[in-house]
């Protein structure tokens, strides 16, 4: 276990609100993810971070913005929630190199009345 | 881009026997790896099994083994001697080495294990 934590795990919020959720992770990985997981779609990726203070987009990542000012947190905000962004989300951590699983937390399940 | 396709949305299999989860992926990058990850009912991501582009065995973990044909851009995972544990979700991924090391998830195949 890459000792992955996910802040909060579960939180309902309505619509219009700041949301800001939290991975913190013990491991020391330079690469952290940040995915949302809905039905039919698999997981798909919001943003990455390979390094402190750097970061990219990934497929999905209108209406989300990232930061990571330490190595062990990565936080993902949802500026002005949305219905559509009801789901579960994962953050994920990894070693460079080919042969590194990334590693997952446990997920938060995200719910935008 | 890349692409993953997991064409089984559903599949049964009885206690003991094999299954094969079929994967195929679409990619231009020049290396690149693939995963396959469980999820049960609990939520959680399980990693399974790993297999490089470049390398010339199939992978193999335990009763998981990868089937990775690479002219036809497969990477079928085969489950053996299934167990009523096995049951749950599973996905293939695609690792895009020179972007990022970014994941690309097909849409999963739900297994049940029948007694």
């Amino acid at each position: 276990d890459a000792g992955i934590t996910q802040s909060p795990r579960h939180k309902v919020t309505e619509t219009g609100t700041p949301v800001t959720l939290r991975c913190h992770q013990t491991e020391n990985h330079r690469y952290m993810y940040w995915y949302r997981q809905d039905p039919g779609h698999g997981l798909r990726l919001i943003h990455y971070s390979y390094g402190v203070k750097d970061t990219d987009k990934g497929e999905v990542s209108d209406g989300y913005s990232v930061s990571r000012s330490k190595t062990e947190d990565f936080l993902l905000t949802l500026e002005s929630a949305t219905s559509s962004q009801t789901s579960v989300y994962f953050c994920a951590t990894m070693d460079p190199g080919r042969s590194q699983p990334q590693h997952f937390g446990d997920g938060t399940r995200l719910s935008i009345l | 881009a890349q692409k993953i396709t997991q064409t089984q949305p559903g599949m049964f299999v009885q206690e003991k026997e094999a299954v094969t989860l079929d994967c195929t992926y679409d990619t231009s990058d020049p290396s690149y790896g693939l995963f396959w990850y469980k999820q049960p009912s609990s939520g959680e991501m399980i990693f399974l099994i790993y297999q490089g582009s470049y390398d010339q065995q199939n992978a193999t973990e335990g009763r998981y083994s990868l089937n990775f044909q690479k002219a036809r851009k497969s990477a079928n995972l085969v489950i053996s001697a299934s167990q009523l544990g096995d049951s749950a979700m599973y996905f293939c991924a695609s690792l895009r080495v020179e972007y990022g090391n970014k994941l690309v998830f097909g849409a999963g195949t739900i297994l049940r294990v029948k007694s």
